[in-house]
């Protein structure tokens, strides 16, 4: 079956560097894709892997492994708004969005 | 974003009521999405809609009921739910269905609760 994985839960410290993993098993990959939703809001795009490598955007950079199944979100000088669910989803052969349970990030002062 | 609209943002709704749920789409997309989302899972895909022809649904009970009278608007229907029905109920649009990175975007979701 197609899977998707991602931890349920991190905390970190506003300013600090944080990692949200992905790893991903399905039946073929059309690419990788971020999204960030707050408490009671729509997921919004973050950010779209298909090549291996790092993708940066401002604060936030994606980097994706696919012969090892496996992507990061890199979030970078957080701030308190940063506090979310971080949603992880994989586009497979027929252009359908497998997605994970999404990574709730809470930031501390 | 308010590229996709969706109302009521908020139902409470009787097992034997019959509600509908709206989305609107601002961006000229041509797919739309249902989806479900329940506390602490993945998102559920339940109806996809290409150029207003329903291409997907995903084994959903027929108590929901999927209607797209244009590429702009799409529904559902609701009658007869469940308690474990109640859940957000997000919809989407994308450009063009099944062509490359076809980044989807969301409305701010319905919190349906059934009594």
């Amino acid at each position: 079956g197609q899977n998707i994985d991602q931890p349920t839960e991190m905390t970190a410290t506003e300013g600090a560097i944080v990692q949200i993993n992905c790893t991903y098993q399905t039946s073929g990959f059309n690419g990788l894709f971020w999204y960030q939703q707050h408490a009671g809001e729509a997921p919004t795009f973050l950010s779209y892997n298909v090549l291996d490598g790092l993708e940066e955007k401002g604060r936030f950079s994606s980097f994706l492994s696919r012969s090892k199944g496996y992507s990061y979100l890199l979030l970078k000088e957080l701030q308190m708004k940063d506090s979310a669910s971080y949603l992880c989803a994989v586009m497979d052969s027929n252009y359908q969005l497998i997605w994970g349970a999404g990574t709730k990030l809470i930031i501390k002062p | 974003e308010t590229g996709v609209t969706q109302t009521p943002r908020h139902l409470v709704m009787g097992m034997t009521n019959k509600k509908s749920l709206k989305c609107e789409q601002h961006l000229g997309h041509n797919a739309m999405y249902w989806y479900k989302q329940s506390a602490k899972k993945p998102l559920e895909l339940m109806f996809v809609y290409s150029l207003e022809e329903r291409v997907e649904n995903n084994s959903v009970p027929s108590r929901f009921s999927p209607e797209c009278p244009n590429s702009s608007h799409l529904f559902l229907h609701l009658h007869t739910l469940q308690p474990e029905d109640s859940a957000l109920y997000l919809c989407a649009s994308s450009q063009d269905l099944g062509q490359g990175p076809d980044t989807q975007y969301f409305g701010p979701g319905t919190r349906l609760t059934v009594l």
